[in-house]
């Protein structure tokens, strides 16, 4: 049984460009969610997909956006990216919306 | 959400028990006590949860306090591979969102 995974692993974009994440959660998972985590902080939660429906949502604008698809898989966008925006982007998949969660290793983003 | 109080760090010597703290004092009845640690350059990974009683698993022993306003995450022996940011959260499995709230958590550091 895979567990989650993410790609890319590094991505460098430039300040007012579009980025795409993607995870593929582990298999029998309904539940996505994503976090941003700046570095020395802990992850804060952006949104959660629960059977391809948005779940919740934190503190994050708009231009932060997500899909969840049929097979469950995921992406994150990010539109017109801020300096602020680098941080690591963790994927986590559970079998429900109360089940333990099984996270990714993270995309490293960098915006310069 | 109910938050929750941990030290920044804690460092231990290879081969001895350590005690992480804690302190949750507005934890709500149906609040589940829950502990991920993260390791170097890793998503967070699930140790241990709990509600009222204490709990073992191949990991760790969490010992929750008869009022349930603090917890203890215990390891019978550090290794080398257990130095990493342990955070403790609160979670409702009941609630509509199954999204975890995590703080800075504890740093700890294994000498050998």
């Amino acid at each position: 049984e895979t567990g989650v995974t993410q790609s890319p692993t590094h991505l460098i974009k430039t300040r007012g460009q579009q980025v795409t994440l993607r995870c593929s959660s582990q298999s029998g998972h309904n539940t996505v969610s994503w976090y941003q985590q700046a570095l020395g902080q802990g992850p804060q939660f952006i949104f959660q997909y629960y059977r391809e429906e948005e779940n919740g949502r934190g503190n994050f604008p708009p231009r932060f956006s997500g899909l969840q698809f049929p097979n469950y898989s995921s992406e994150l966008n990010v539109n017109a990216l801020e300096l602020d925006d680098s941080a690591l982007y963790l994927c986590a998949s559970s079998p429900g919306l109360a089940g333990e969660v099984f996270f990714g290793p993270g995309t490293r983003l960098t915006v310069t | 959400d109910a938050k929750t109080t941990q030290p920044n760090s804690m460092e231990s010597n290879e081969e001895e028990p350590v005690h992480l703290p804690c302190n949750h004092s507005t934890i709500s009845g149906t609040d589940y006590i829950h502990w991920y640690r993260q390791l170097p350059s890793q998503g967070p990974e699930y140790v241990i949860h709990g509600l009222t009683s204490n709990v073992n698993n191949r990991m760790a022993s969490l010992a929750i306090a008869e009022d349930r306003k603090s917890s203890t995450l215990i390891l019978h022996r550090a290794t080398l591979r257990d130095a990493a940011v342990y955070y403790c959260i609160l979670r409702d499995p009941g609630g509509s969102q199954g999204n975890l709230i995590f703080g800075k958590g504890t740093k700890l550091s294994v000498k050998p």
